[in-house]
């Protein structure tokens, strides 16, 4: 069972330059997120998702756009990069069953993100 | 706006020493607090306290949740070099579906 996995791992940009960062899931889970963290800062929540075709922004969405065509991919892009995105990317996944129930978030390893 | 704050934000000790690790939190709809674990990589699930269930317990790593004090303690005793990392509290409102992370406290420990 992968859980949740992330795609590349390390990556090197030019200003300007364009990429996507695809998340995989596993787990069936119908809610998606990406993050950012940088030192200092802890977890910023960039966009997330509530499920298959739906995206929301998060906290610091400029810059980056997400898309979510199947359940288990998210996938977040970045048109133009800039340094300030220098940055490590996570992706986490959870399920809400119901209005009572809670559970945790499941993280992938991270993307690591230098734009020159 | 809602905002999750953890102290202190980095600490170093020494093996066998005990540390107690703050988070505080001021959001609308409160449901429930989580702490997780990060090493080099993802974080990893530690505990979640939620209004049913405000103390955890998992051999020497405990927590407690303060619904009065909007506040919740990690405390590890006997601390390991292993336990050197990021510990991170996280904050989940009803209504939304979204957590809202502290910065972090960075806990290093010495043999």
């Amino acid at each position: 069972n992968a859980g949740v996995t992330q795609t590349p791992k390390f990556r090197v940009l030019k200003t300007g330059q364009s990429m996507t960062l695809l998340c995989a899931q596993d787990m069936n889970h119908e809610y998606m997120y990406w993050y950012r963290q940088d030192p200092g800062m802890g977890l910023r929540l960039i966009h997330y998702s509530v499920g298959e075709g739906t995206t929301a922004k998060g906290e610091v969405p400029d810059g980056y756009n997400v898309s979510r065509l199947k359940k288990q991919n998210f996938l977040l892009g970045l048109e133009s990069a800039a340094p300030s995105q220098t940055s490590v990317y996570f992706c986490a996944s959870t399920t809400w069953r119901d209005r009572a129930s809670n559970q945790p978030q499941h993280f992938g390893d991270g993307t690591r993100l230098s734009i020159l | 706006e809602d905002k999750v704050v953890q102290s202190p934000l980095s600490l170093v000790v020494h093996e066998g020493d005990t540390v107690t690790l703050n988070c505080s939190y001021e959001v609308t709809n409160f449901r429930s607090l989580l702490w997780y674990k990060q090493e080099k990589k993802a974080p990893t699930f530690l505990f979640m306290l939620t209004s049913s269930g405000i103390e955890k317990k998992s051999g020497r790593l405990s927590s407690i949740l303060d619904k009065k004090e909007l506040s919740s303690i990690l405390n590890i005793t006997a601390t390991q070099t292993g336990d050197s990392a990021i510990y991170l509290c996280a904050v989940s409102t009803s209504g939304t579906y979204k957590y809202i992370f502290g910065t972090g406290t960075r806990l290093k420990v010495l043999a």
